[in-house]
């Protein structure tokens, strides 16, 4: 079935430091790809998208590309702060309604 | 726009109890789920629901834990009786519609711990 691979946090980096979150997806047909982000006691939240190969999503600073032949979707931004400090989940929606998620990879930017 | 609203925001209950938590979508969104997360399996589909109709319950851990949604309104996941394991935060999320431009509009959860 389809699933999301994310690399293991937790991800410590000093602010203004370049992030990569590593997200690598095994699905069927052409899936919507999705970064969403969860802050301490919050849900999550949609962070950016792309539907189809060659597509770079990007929002807040932060950008991830849909690579079909490497099948992955890595988040990255240039410059952190603290106040991105979070977990962020890659997800995948093939063709029906269900987001598949990601363990989810937890962000800590200190100062 | 309110969001999704959950409550409550935090259950503490005993081993045997029954356990309601609530959500209230967004207005006008006609899809919902309920999801769980735990560290050890990260988020789970539980129950999804197409204007008000269950359409896919196979994510439910087993007979303990059903789900309603009465009107477009309103929904509640119960677990009766509850137990330890139980014990996650649990999500209700909301879109409109089900195709690729419909985000999930997440609640801020029910965290649930069982003793």
């Amino acid at each position: 079935g389809d699933s999301v691979t994310q690399m293991e946090g937790p991800v410590t980096l000093s602010e203004e430091a370049f992030l990569t979150i590593n997200c690598t997806y095994t699905a069927t047909g052409y899936p919507s790809l999705f970064w969403y982000v969860q802050y301490p006691g919050e849900g999550l939240q949609l962070l950016l998208k792309a539907t189809k190969a060659d597509d770079k999503g990007s929002n807040k600073g932060f950008e991830a590309t849909y690579r079909k032949e490497t099948t992955s979707f890595h988040l990255e931004k240039g410059s952190v702060q603290v106040s991105d400090s979070a977990v962020y989940f890659c997800a995948l929606k093939n063709s029906g309604y269900a987001l598949n998620f990601g363990k989810g990879t937890s962000l800590l930017v200190t100062p | 726009d309110a969001g999704v609203i959950q409550s409550p925001r935090h259950e503490v209950t005993e081993m045997g109890q029954e356990v309601t938590l609530r959500c209230k979508p967004i207005s006008g969104h006609n899809s919902l789920f309920w999801y769980r997360q735990t560290m050890m399996r990260g988020l789970e589909l539980l129950i999804y629901f197409n204007n008000n109709v269950p359409i896919d319950d196979s994510g439910m851990p087993e007979d303990r834990f059903s789900a309603k949604m009465p009107n477009a309104s309103f929904s509640t996941l119960k677990i009766q009786p509850s137990e330890p394991r139980d014990s996650a935060v649990y999500f209700c999320a909301s879109s409109k519609g089900q195709g690729y431009n419909s985000p999930l509009h997440f609640g801020n959860g029910t965290r649930l711990t069982v003793t």
